[in-house]
């Protein structure tokens, strides 16, 4: 079992949807990435948290600590948000980031 | 804005040869990544340096890869040879010192090609 894990895996909406990316981790971590990557791009930042919920335009992620789980929501969805979504924790105590597979996204216009 | 800076940002290459991709990270960013991408799969790390020190290496094939950051600011990643099995993007990402998490920052990524 993968120490990061999300779901779906890919996922296809219609352009205004809301739509939901999920996180499960299993080990402690000091801080929680979403991540951004376009086809043939590098990857981009999004939300560094480690606690509650942070709102950026449209985007919008939250963690539970408790729980170890983490979701990426995106309001109102554009074609332009199509991309792999990439979840990474950073271990406690370390410098070492543990990646997930990511969820692909296509929105339709 | 400050960047990552990487070159080349694509190489096609015959296996056998060697291959070499660099990397500047942002001023001040004492934390250097590099990670292996496999299409359809997560960033795996390569080797992490702080400073010019090497932290982890553990999953670097050190036969063929070797990284240095000779003077703790940008860095070089080698492959000799390359084999078919490296065609991959090769991913650089900085980020500042201290086990406080900080923002973690990626370079456009070199996408190398092995035939």
């Amino acid at each position: 079992k993968n120490e990061v894990e999300q779901s779906p895996q890919n996922l296809t909406a219609q352009e205004g949807e809301f739509i939901t990316i999920n996180c499960s981790y299993s080990v402690g971590i000091s801080a929680l990435h979403w991540l951004q990557q376009h086809p043939g791009g590098g990857i981009v930042s999004l939300f560094m948290l480690s606690s509650g919920k942070k709102k950026h335009g449209r985007l919008i992620a939250t963690i539970n600590i408790q729980e170890k789980h983490s979701s990426l929501h995106i309001t109102a969805s554009h074609p332009r948000d199509s991309a792999v979504y990439i979840c990474a924790v950073r271990r406690s105590g370390t410098y070492k980031y543990i990646f997930g597979t990511g969820t692909r996204l296509k929105v339709l216009a | 804005e400050a960047e990552v800076a990487q070159s080349p940002r694509y190489k096609i290459t015959e296996k056998s040869q060697a291959v070499a991709f660099w990397c500047d990270p942002i001023s001040g960013h004492a934390t250097l990544y590099w990670y292996r991408q496999i299409l359809g799969q997560g960033p795996e790390l390569l080797v992490q340096f702080q400073d010019e020190s090497v932290v982890d290496d553990s999953q670097l094939p050190k036969d063929r890869f070797s990284a240095e950051r000779l003077k703790g600011v940008d860095s070089t990643l080698k492959i000799q040879p390359a084999e078919l099995g490296d065609s991959a993007m090769y991913l650089c990402a900085s980020s500042y010192a201290g086990l406080a998490a900080g923002e973690l920052f990626f370079g456009e990524g070199s996408r190398l090609t092995v035939l």
